[in-house]
């Protein structure tokens, strides 16, 4: 089934550190992706997202881009702020529906 | 405007005991969604709602688990003598259109379900 692999966290920087956090994913079909964040006490917000292959999204800072033939979708920040400390989830969905999310990925930044 | 809430957001159950937890989407939204979320693992998707009709209920573990949204707005998520495995955050979502887009799901911010 489909199925998506974020790396472990967590992960910690100093403020404004470049940031990656990887995502790859396996999907029968033409599936879209998400980023969604969980910041401290909330619940999940969506990041950014893209719908077919070669597209970026884009929010606060925030990049990601769709990679077919890499089947990947890593997130980065050029210069990470405090107030970025979060869990970052990627998720696809295939059915337009139903999200399915990867399992997390906890970012500390330092100031 | 207001978004999803659920209630309550934190529960505690003896094992055996029967629960409910309610959402309340965004006024409008037409698709629904309940996820499961242990601790340390992203959401499981549970059941799907467009209006008054289940669409997809595949997610849901056990048939301990019903879930219902009868006037297609407010949804309630039941589960039937609780077992400790079923500890965990239950996520509801809403989006504003059907199955077949991509539009986003909003997310309430859960109810942690502890079971003794």
């Amino acid at each position: 089934g489909d199925s998506v692999t974020q790396m472990e966290g967590p992960v910690t920087l100093s403020e404004e550190a470049f940031l990656t956090i990887n995502c790859t994913y396996t999907a029968t079909g033409y599936p879209s992706l998400f980023w969604y964040v969980q910041y401290p006490g909330e619940g999940l917000q969506l990041l950014l997202k893209a719908t077919k292959a070669d597209d970026k999204g884009s929010n606060k800072g925030f990049e990601a881009t769709y990679r077919k033939e890499t089947t990947s979708f890593h997130l980065e920040k050029g210069s990470v702020q405090v107030s970025d400390s979060a869990v970052y989830f990627c998720a696809l969905s295939d059915s337009s529906y139903k999200l399915i999310f990867g399992s997390g990925t906890r970012l500390l930044v330092r100031p | 405007g207001a978004g999803v809430s659920q209630s309550p957001r934190y529960k505690v159950a003896k094992r055996g005991q029967d629960v409910a937890l309610r959402c309340d989407p965004i006024s409008g939204h037409v698709s629904l969604f309940w996820y499961q979320q242990a601790l340390g693992q992203g959401p499981e998707f549970l059941t799907y709602f467009q209006n008054e009709a289940q669409l997809d209920k595949s997610g849901l573990p056990s048939d301990r688990f019903f879930a219902e949204r009868p006037e297609g707005s407010v949804s309630t998520l039941k589960i039937q003598r609780t077992q400790q495995e079923d500890s965990a955050v239950y996520l509801c979502a809403s989006s504003s259109r059907d199955r077949g887009s991509t539009d986003t799901q909003y997310f309430g911010p859960g109810t942690r379900l502890t079971v003794l």
